[in-house]
């Protein structure tokens, strides 16, 4: 199975920081390395498909990148309603993993 | 709209079934591998298994710690996916999502398996 190795798995950061979360895969995923943002007690929102790839609807505050192995996501100004829990995410193979995520609260 | 609507969830009794419903709108439903995923309270997110379109063998996966208790299902007549969950553990606690693609989740359904 691919492991996904998220960190940090916590931070505290300020309204308008640059907040960056890294993600790395066991094994080479290519691109195959989803990102999504969860708030309590909501389903998980797809923010980042394909390792780059902003998904329909999701602000351009939002990027990704990587291949192969090693991924980040960064969001460019922290605003506070991107307070919530980051997960990454394979594709690449079965059985499908996630990271073991990041929360970003409010410093 | 892409609708996702889970039902079943309830408490039950280690050792007990439970089935999981997930009934899907608004987009072609028989085109698609639905995936099951949970979230177990506080926890991470943890890919259950999936199933293929007809088309593509009607075919499942599953992860480790479900295979040979969970059982995914689906009626396309109907745009339905199940999840059957046989001799179910105290670890078996979460909420489970229906998923379409990555981009298309339900709302959850919480299982609680306690004595």
């Amino acid at each position: 199975d691919i492991q996904l190795t998220q960190s940090p798995s916590s931070l505290s950061a300020s309204v308008g920081d640059r907040v960056t979360i890294a993600c790395r895969a066991s094994q080479s995923i290519s691109s195959s390395l989803n990102w999504f943002q969860q708030k309590p007690g909501k389903a998980p929102k797809l923010l980042i498909y394909a390792a780059s790839n902003l998904q329909s609807g999701v602000p351009s505050k939002f990027s990704g990148s990587g291949s192969g192995t090693d991924f980040t996501l960064t969001i460019s100004s922290l605003q506070p309603e991107d307070f919530a829990t980051y997960f990454c995410h394979q594709d690449y193979s079965i059985p499908r993993t996630f990271g073991g995520g990041t929360k970003v609260d409010i410093k | 709209e892409v609708q996702l609507v889970e039902s079943g969830g309830g408490l039950v009794k280690p050792g007990g079934s439970l089935r999981l419903s997930c009934a899907a709108s608004g987009f072609a439903f028989s085109n698609t591998w639905p995936s099951w995923v949970r979230q177990a309270p506080g926890k991470g997110l943890e890919w259950v298994g999936r199933i293929k379109s007809k088309t593509d063998g009607e075919s499942t996966d599953y992860a480790a710690p479900v295979k040979g208790r969970f059982t995914i299902s689906r009626d396309d007549s109907k745009n339905m996916v199940y999840l059957q969950m046989d001799s179910l553990k105290t670890e078996d606690t979460a909420v489970y999502y229906c998923i379409t693609s990555w981009s298309d989740w339900g709302q959850g359904t919480l299982v609680t398996v306690s004595s």
